[in-house]
């Protein structure tokens, strides 16, 4: 699987957009990235997925670069209660098993202020 | 929808015992399951990938006479941790392969060897 690299931290002020990058120039066409965030000492929530189309649900939206080897999660009014570690991880999908699998990195924390 | 459950929250145990740790998905059936272990102020670490009705396939690294694995139905993994010592202290986190083979994970169990 292809490796990401994100910044260690962010702020964002409460209100406001949040967008979080991530570089994944290794990405391979059948991966996807998919976002996890982990607010702390709980376990990890999913958040949204992609291939190459970008993609919003009611918690975020994804921009993906046309060449996909970058992304942007963006969450469009940050709240205190989304203070957490966001991880871009990239993954083959839809073949089951263990190619299923997500190598977690270091990820974002992304600090919401008041 | 998608959710995943771990009991217990947390345990403590002494030196010397082995501890279960139940996963469960609430409202779907998981073929593959995957556990995890993060370290304060680290990221999570795949341990194994759980599969039902055959053995787990374990990481690099990862002792399988020590943490046993179990995938018995699809709903239900379970971790046991055998004879804990303090080093074995530390989060663990399961997860349940879901809809479109997305990953949800539960809350985690915190573990405590005295």
């Amino acid at each position: 699987d292809a490796k990401t690299t994100q910044p260690t931290s962010m702020d964002c002020a409460e209100g406001r957009a949040a967008n979080l990058p991530c570089n994944h120039s290794t990405i391979s066409g059948n991966e996807y990235v998919y976002w996890y965030r982990q607010i702390h000492s709980q376990g990890p929530q999913y958040i949204i997925h992609g291939l190459k189309n970008n993609e919003t649900n009611e918690m975020a939206s994804l921009i993906i670069t046309e060449d996909r080897k970058s992304s942007t999660l963006i969450l469009p009014h940050a709240t205190l209660r989304d203070t957490a570690v966001y991880y871009c991880i990239v993954r083959v999908g839809l073949y089951g098993g263990a190619t299923n699998k997500l190598i977690f990195g270091t990820g974002t924390l992304l600090a919401v202020q008041p | 929808g998608a959710v995943v459950s771990q009991h217990p929250s947390w345990v403590i145990c002494k030196s010397g015992t082995s501890v279960k740790i139940e996963c469960r998905s609430l409202d779907f059936q998981a073929t593959t399951m995957f556990w995890y272990r993060q370290f304060p102020k680290q990221s999570l670490m795949l341990m194994a990938t759980s599969n039902e009705g055959s053995k787990a396939t374990y990481e690099q690294g990862v002792e399988k006479d020590k943490f046993l694995i179990n995938h018995a139905s699809l709903t239900l993994s379970t971790l046991t941790v055998t004879s804990a010592h303090p080093e074995d202290s530390s989060f663990y986190i399961c997860s349940a392969s879901g809809p479109q083979e997305t990953q949800y994970f539960g809350p985690g169990t915190r573990l405590l060897v005295l």
